[in-house]
């Protein structure tokens, strides 16, 4: 089964505080994880990927970080701001052609 | 560019019946893709096309059939809506091999409610 492990389902955060969601995966394809983000109504859109031959990268307040020995890799958000409210999904590649997605975090950032 | 179009934007259905989404793409992507997401399951593939006149199963196939005439294009279809279908479907596409390190880029979505 090609699954990637989602954590938590929902997390709510203070303005200005990190959150940190977490995705654990099997045997992929390949090293390529993308996060992306969703607001209520829209598709989802790309926020960030990393391609493992390094294991952090950063882009603004958000950072992924991989672990390749754990299987595992997260999102940090630093200084959460109310716009950053949404549903994130991680994903990885289980074949050339198509990516399996996590279950999605729903993130509340509260005044 | 539209970027990724989808139509209708909210359908109800009646048991039994069938219908027809449509996935409109301007940026001249080879692959395009089908998914279906509900509340606690995230974003499931349903089918997906490597190019036009191409299509292949995802994850949850099993009553839903597509077609890719034109590399534009790609049609979902409801042959006989069931209410395990009620859902919000997305449409992707992406430029090349969607699970490599292309971009996947989504549609709006169609909310379908089957009664």
């Amino acid at each position: 089964q090609q699954q990637v492990k989602q954590s938590p389902q929902s997390l709510i955060v203070q303005k200005g505080g990190i959150s940190i969601i977490n995705c654990a995966y099997e045997n992929t394809a390949f090293d390529y994880f993308p996060w992306y983000q969703q607001f209520p109504g829209k598709g989802p859109a790309l926020l960030i990927a990393i391609r493992p031959d390094v294991s952090e990268k950063k882009e603004g307040r958000f950072t992924i970080s991989f672990n390749k020995s754990a299987k595992q890799f997260s999102l940090h958000i630093m200084d959460s701001q109310p716009g950053d409210s949404a549903t994130y999904f991680c994903a990885a590649p289980f074949g050339n052609e198509k990516l399996t997605f996590g279950t999605g975090t729903r993130l509340t950032i509260i005044p | 560019n539209a970027g990724v179009t989808q139509t209708p934007k909210f359908r109800v259905l009646k048991t039994g019946q069938s219908m027809t989404l449509l996935c409109a793409q301007d940026m001249n992507h080879e692959y395009m893709y089908w998914y279906r997401q509900d509340p606690g399951m995230g974003l499931r593939l349903i089918h997906y096309s490597v190019g036009e006149g191409t299509t292949a199963k995802g994850e949850v196939p099993d009553g839903y059939n597509v077609s890719r005439l034109k590399k534009q294009n790609f049609l979902l279809g409801l042959e006989s809506a069931a209410p395990s279908q009620t859902s919000v479907y997305f449409c992707a596409s992406s430029k090349d091999s969607g699970g490599d390190t292309d971009t996947q880029y989504f549609g709006p979505g169609t909310r379908l409610t089957v009664l």
